[in-house]
């Protein structure tokens, strides 16, 4: 069964820090990689997408691959509290790109 | 501005009485999903359209129906609903998975509550 693990958190940061969030999958075909953020009773937002092992980076994000560890990770520098919320990673299944598989969800809070 | 759209955003039912979701996409995408998701789970995959496509998950009951009359639109419809179907169910879009453009994306959910 293919599966997306995120430590459900919460996760608790102070304003202006780094936050950290990681997620492990188990299919080793996933190509794509995403992270959503959603807030409470709203639907999930797109952050950002990442195909290629390395870093990208988009404004205060910046997410990270790495396939030989099945290993992705959202950094948030400078947080600030409208940052909190859950976040969510998801990954394409392999053997098709039409369905992505999402992991429960980190939830963050930034403390003011 | 393209979008996908959700009508209602909350909708309240009784046991039993059939109810139709609505979702429509400005995007023009191939693919549409129906998801439902719970407090604090993932949201998990009832269905998607492939174009005309229907592609049925394993585990989604018997009583959860898709239609898709055109590109544009796609309705989710439970034929009677049970109290364990209250829940947010999220419509998303994606343009082309098989040209590499397979990234999601979510309208802002209808909210179904059941008594």
């Amino acid at each position: 069964q293919k599966e997306v693990e995120q430590n459900s958190g919460p996760l608790s940061v102070p304003e202006g820090a780094i936050a950290s969030l990681n997620c492990t999958y188990s299919d080793r075909g996933s190509q794509s990689f995403f992270w959503y953020r959603q807030y409470s009773g709203k639907s999930p937002e797109l952050i950002m997408f990442i195909y290629s092992n390395g870093d990208k980076e988009d404004g205060r994000f910046t997410a990270q691959l790495n396939k030989a560890s099945q290993y992705v990770s959202l950094l948030i520098r400078d947080s600030q509290p409208s940052d909190s919320a859950t976040y969510l990673c998801a990954a394409t299944n392999s053997g098709g790109y039409q369905k992505v598989t999402f992991g429960t969800g980190t939830k963050l809070q930034v403390i003011p | 501005d393209a979008m996908v759209i959700q009508n209602p955003r909350y909708q309240v039912t009784q046991f039993g009485k059939p109810v139709t979701l609505s979702c429509s996409q400005t995007l023009n995408h191939n693919v549409m999903y129906w998801y439902q998701q719970k407090s604090s789970q993932a949201p998990k995959l009832l269905f998607h359209y492939y174009d005309k496509d229907f592609n049925n998950e394993a585990d989604t009951p018997d009583n959860f129906q898709s239609r898709r009359p055109n590109t544009s639109f796609c309705f989710l419809d439970i034929r009677s609903p049970g109290l364990g179907d209250a829940a947010m169910y999220l419509c998303a879009t994606s343009r082309d998975p098989a040209g590499g453009q397979e990234t999601q994306y979510f309208g802002p959910g209808t909210r179904l509550l059941v008594l």
